[in-house]
């Protein structure tokens, strides 16, 4: 069965750059949420899009932004890149009241 | 708000031993309840859920976990692991509405040895 996919799967920037990460749902699934998981910690809830609309809003910085396109897939862009940035971003999709499938993550470390 | 406390960071359990990993919540409203298991390196991928009917849900390689309300527990139950089973564990709750957030507990280390 098709997963969610998420590119790249690994990035490297450096301080004050910016990253952009992309997020490809399940086929039908019509919401999509981002995640981010520092080193040792539990995944955080930064954003969600529901039929291509903001629905959910965490803690998300005001450097970061995200969209979710007529296809439905989303990107995640970061800008102003520190260092405390450095997280595995995970991107989960669902329908309906169905649970929510993980991508395998992008792995982003500042230098 | 909902909240999920996990109290155990690490468990360590020998070879077909039975284990249980413990998992509490907090929330105002009706609820959704979750096990993920993240293997090194990789993704979130579910293992259990309860959304409505029977409290107790199991998944296909034996683990099972029982929806308790007035506890306020989902706690995570194999009676005799593998070592294939090593993992991150993490306990997640959501509302039920549409497109719900998940919140996750801090993840308990399941370390199975020989």
């Amino acid at each position: 069965a098709a997963g969610v996919i998420q590119s790249p799967r690994h990035l490297i920037k450096e301080k004050r750059e910016t990253a952009t990460l992309k997020c490809y749902p399940i086929p039908r699934h019509d919401t999509v949420y981002w995640y981010q998981q520092g080193p040792g910690q539990d995944p955080q809830f930064l954003i969600s899009f529901y039929e291509k609309m903001q629905s959910d809003k965490g803690s998300i910085p005001d450097r970061f932004s995200a969209q979710q396109f007529s296809d439905y897939h989303s990107e995640l862009n970061m800008s102003s890149l520190e260092l405390g940035d450095s997280a595995l971003y995970f991107c989960a999709s669902s329908r309906e009241n169905q649970p929510q499938h993980f991508g395998d993550g992008t792995r982003l470390s500042i230098l | 708000a909902q909240s999920v406390t996990q109290l155990d960071s690490q468990v360590p359990v020998f070879e077909e031993a039975p284990v249980e990993l413990r998992c509490n919540y907090s929330s105002s409203v009706s609820v959704y309840l979750f096990w993920y298991v993240q293997y090194p390196n990789q993704g979130l991928q579910l293992l259990l859920k309860y959304l409505s009917g029977s409290t107790l849900v199991e998944s296909i390689n034996g683990f099972e976990a029982e929806f308790n309300k007035s506890q306020t527990s989902f706690h995570l139950r194999k009676p005799s692991v593998h070592i294939s089973d090593t993992a991150e564990y993490f306990c997640a709750v959501s509302g039920t509405g549409t497109a719900s957030k998940l919140t996750f507990g801090t993840g308990t280390r399941l370390q199975v040895t020989l």
